[in-house]
């Protein structure tokens, strides 16, 4: 068990509805990063916060979007959700805010779009 | 932009027999490689961080090797369980996080 929560772990919605993502950080881990997993992509980097502040953002469509809150746990806002949505979304952490330590992942949330 | 390539994409091994699983990468300023194993419907678990050329980590059955343009996971009598999606990634200079590459999936046969 990595110490980091995701819900919900499964989602079934339709086409153009929205969603949120939650993650719940190891205790201690300042800084929450958002992936998406697919088949043919691979884990893709979407954005990261640390300490509620927006750090990073990577490969992130401009119908999603994040926050960090003060108790630290995160949320990623998915909207005018795609058929090409469908996939695994993960969560991880690290302690600080420096790059050179290992990210600790959820079992993530499996969307699908019908 | 920082890229990784693992290969190969697939390898089914008996059991007890050795092998290695290659991870090329370009990165500009390496801060960190590493390696993860990844079961089917779980999150990725972390195995293993290198970060000079030279450096070597071992976990049981696992160890882990890098240069400056590779590195290397070799699995030592390897055991069904050891089965999985081996995932190699790199940290770089920037902020982003972790560039991944697409993962070796192991297959041991008893």
């Amino acid at each position: 068990d990595s110490g980091v929560t995701q819900t919900p772990k499964h989602l079934i919605t339709a086409t153009g509805q929205r969603v949120t993502l939650r993650c719940s950080p190891r205790s201690g881990d300042l800084s929450v990063y958002w992936y998406q997993q697919s088949l043919d992509q691979g884990l893709q980097f979407l954005i990261q916060y640390y300490n509620g502040e927006e750090r990073a953002k990577g490969n992130i469509l401009e119908r999603f979007s994040a926050q960090q809150f003060p108790d630290l746990h995160s949320e990623l806002n998915l909207s005018s959700l795609e058929l090409g949505d469908s996939a695994l979304y993960f969560c991880a952490s690290r302690r600080g805010g420096g790059y050179d330590s290992p990210l600790h992942f959820g079992n993530g949330t499996r969307l699908t779009v019908t | 932009e920082d890229q990784v390539t693992q290969s190969p994409e697939a390898l089914r091994l008996q059991e007890g027999e050795s092998s290695s699983l290659n991870c090329s990468y370009t990165v500009s300023g390496l801060r960190g490689l590493f390696w993860y194993r990844q079961d089917p419907g779980k999150g990725p678990e972390f195995l293993f961080t290198l970060y000079s050329a030279g450096e070597e980590k071992e976990k049981e059955r696992l160890k882990a090797t890098l240069t400056k343009k590779e590195s290397f996971l070799h699995i030592t009598a390897p055991k069904p369980e050891d089965s999985a999606t081996y995932l190699c990634a790199v940290q770089g200079g920037g902020a982003d996080g972790l560039t991944f590459g697409k993962g070796t999936h192991l297959i041991i046969q008893p």
